[in-house]
């Protein structure tokens, strides 16, 4: 089965940084996604990892650590348009979401 | 180029009902699944089909089923709505060639009264 979990929510200022954790067990693995979801949409692919590091994408970058199921992401220079929910998934024949983290951003 | 492409955008149906929701992939992708997104919840993988054939389902009652049409297009049917069947549902597409990034089309809110 499927396990994952992040924080349900964070609050930054804008112009910060801020990072998302996500940890999760799986019986395979195929890769770890980050999507973003603004509300009412549909999500929209930000990263992807499947071999341990750092990739890095202008203001977003995101982490993994197979050995330890430990992934994140981190947005840098917060925007007020980066307000949304971030949604880790793990791939092993099929994607299995987290529940999101809704960051807030505020001036 | 064309993304995933959802209809209806909105349905509204009444409890014991049936519906049917479709899905266009982008060109040239062949696998297809489908997600279902109750309010407040995160996203629940329901079905997954590529080249035809229905290669996983998740763990959802056989009132919900679906098909794939030889344009790799979909169709996810729901049979006796239930007022929990209220949700997005959501339609991606991916190809091998794209390896496992997935494009989500933009929905289909459904509300059952």
């Amino acid at each position: 089965g499927q396990n994952i979990d992040q924080p349900t929510e964070m609050t930054a200022t804008e112009g910060a940084i801020v990072q998302i954790n996500c940890t999760y067990q799986t019986s395979g693995f195929n890769g770890l996604f980050w999507y973003q979801q603004h509300a009412g949409e549909a999500p929209t692919f930000l990263s992807y990892n499947v071999l341990d590091g750092l990739e890095e994408k202008g203001r977003f970058s995101s982490f993994l650590s197979r050995s330890k199921g430990y992934s994140y992401l981190l947005l840098k220079e917060l925007q007020m348009k980066d307000s949304a929910s971030y949604l880790c998934a793990a791939l092993d024949y099929k994607l299995s979401f987290g529940a999101g983290t809704t960051v807030t951003v505020r001036a | 180029e064309a993304g995933v492409t959802q209809s209806p955008t909105h349905l509204i149906k009444t409890r014991g009902q049936q519906v049917t929701l479709r899905c266009s992939p982008i060109s040239g992708h062949t696998s297809v699944y489908w997600y279902q997104q109750a309010l407040g919840l995160g996203l629940q993988f329901l079905l997954w089909y590529d080249e035809g054939e229905e290669r996983n389902r998740g763990n959802f009652p056989p009132r919900f089923s679906g098909r794939q049409f030889p344009n790799y297009s979909s169709e996810l049917n729901v049979n006796a709505l239930e007022l929990e069947d209220s949700a997005l549902y959501l339609c991606a597409s991916s190809s091998r060639t794209s390896g496992y990034e997935q494009y989500f089309g933009p929905g289909t809110r459904l509300t059952v009264t």
